[in-house]
């Protein structure tokens, strides 16, 4: 296990339907990502999030809005949802974020997502 | 290698044999690269990381080299084993002109191991 855990694993929803993802991370680490993983693309960062901040959006639609309570906890609003945002969400952390340097990320096991 | 269309590179391999992984990178200003690897209905696991001021780095059972001349990393497996197979890809962080690192992401290697 990486140290990052998040739930569901797997969820199916319609495109009226509203849900969220969870991500808790148990390492001490102080930034948390957002990423999707569609087939056969590279990962695609969505979000970033620094002791609570967001510091990054990559031009992610409003249907997703992220939510970081604290440094540990990062969580995913889903509403009104297409049929192409069907994908794998992971959830990453590091020990800090990217600036000058940037840190090891380490992954959850991902929510595989399918909107009807 | 890394794939520049829609199909996933495929490495197949025999049980015991040392399997090579091999990835281009395209930012000059990457100085860090990182290789994950991805079992089916996993998130990725880091694997091993190496700095730009180096260009090998070895850890259990894996080596990294990394030549920045040609922008080439690549990743070495010994004794690949049949757990080992997975999808493989690399990641790479560098400045890009802006004031922070951006780590990109490969579409990634699938590794088959055959008993």
């Amino acid at each position: 296990e990486t140290g990052v855990t998040q739930t569901p694993r797997h969820l199916v929803m319609g495109m009226t339907n509203k849900k969220s993802l969870k991500c808790e991370q148990h390492l001490g680490h102080n930034a948390m990502y957002w990423y999707k993983q569609s087939a056969k693309k590279p990962l695609e960062l969505m979000f970033v999030y620094n002791f609570k901040e967001q510091t990054e959006n990559n031009s992610v639609p409003s249907r997703f809005s992220p939510e970081c309570p604290n440094s540990s906890h990062l969580f995913l609003h889903l509403h009104t949802l297409q049929p192409e945002d069907s994908a794998l969400y992971l959830c990453a952390s590091s020990l800090n974020v990217p600036g000058a340097w940037t840190d090891t990320q380490y992954f959850g096991p991902g929510t595989r997502l399918t909107v009807l | 290698g890394e794939s520049v269309g829609l199909h996933l590179p495929t490495l197949s391999v025999q049980e015991g044999d040392n399997s090579i992984i091999n990835c281009a990178y395209s930012n000059s200003a990457s100085d860090y690269f990182i290789w994950y690897k991805q079992e089916s209905g996993k998130g990725p696991q880091f694997i091993i990381d190496i700095r730009s001021n180096m260009d090998k780095r070895q850890g259990q059972r894996v080596t990294v080299l990394l030549n920045k001349t040609v922008k080439h990393l690549s990743l070495q497996i010994a004794a690949t084993q049949p757990g080992d197979s997975a999808v493989y890809f690399c990641a790479e962080a560098g400045n890009s002109g802006g004031s922070n690192y951006k780590l990109t992401f490969g579409k990634g290697t699938l590794l088959t191991v055959n008993p």
